[in-house]
């Protein structure tokens, strides 16, 4: 069973610096890998979405990488603004028997502080 | 540009109750999804159709019924509510070809079981 993992659960940074959210996953077999912004009391916005084959997306100011073999996945926010604060969740796309799923992450909490 | 619409936003049910959250896409979108998310948690995965006529199990599918008459509309059915169905309900779709599928959100649907 696929499972992924984010870390760290909560992060404050002050607006201008730069970070990194990481996401792990168990079985490598995946489709692709999709990050998620969510505000609160709103769904969840997609970001960027990397294809097994590849190795990056990059939107603007956000960076996401993805590393199969090793099972992880990291976003990269360059030059955060206070904007940026939302729950940053990703996903991986299985295949099932049926079909095909996405199994998330709990999610990182970001807060940028003016 | 409407996307994925749910309705309602809000409904709060009494135990034993029974309601259908409404979801509909104007994407023609060919997979659609139902998640749960419960406070400070990843999304659960209640079913989910590859499409019209055809639906499937999730992680957490007790509970709930769905039904996929037509490409658009994947309307989630609780019978006999349970406080333990107080949740934050998401419809998703996504155009599932080969490894590609950005997966669309809609706003949300709070419902809460008293």
């Amino acid at each position: 069973k696929q499972e992924v993992t984010q870390i760290p659960a909560a992060l404050s940074v002050p607006e201008g610096e730069n970070l990194v959210l990481n996401c792990s996953f168990t079985d490598s077999a995946i489709y692709n890998l999709q990050w998620f912004r969510q505000d609160p009391g709103k769904g969840l916005t997609s970001l960027l979405l990397i294809q097994s084959s590849q190795r990056e997306q990059t939107s603007g100011r956000l960076n996401a990488s993805l590393d199969k073999s090793s099972g992880r996945s990291t976003l990269y926010i360059a030059a955060s603004q206070p904007g940026d604060s939302a729950t940053y969740l990703c996903a991986v796309k299985v295949r099932e028997t049926s079909g095909s799923r996405l199994t998330f992450g709990e999610g990182t909490q970001l807060t940028v502080n003016p | 540009n409407a996307g994925v619409t749910q309705t309602p936003k809000f409904r709060i049910l009494k135990i034993g109750q029974s309601m259908t959250l409404q979801c509909t896409q104007d994407m023609n979108h060919n997979y659609m999804y139902w998640y749960r998310q419960d406070p400070g948690m990843g999304l659960k995965l209640i079913y989910y159709s590859v499409g019209a006529g055809i639906t499937d199990k999730g992680e957490v599918p007790n509970g709930y019924n769905v039904s996929r008459s037509t490409t658009e509309d994947f309307p989630l059915r609780l019978e006999l509510a349970a406080p333990s169905q107080t949740s934050v309900y998401f419809c998703a779709s996504s155009y599932f070809r080969l490894n590609t599928g950005e997966l669309f959100f809609g706003e949300g649907s709070r419902l809460t079981v008293l």
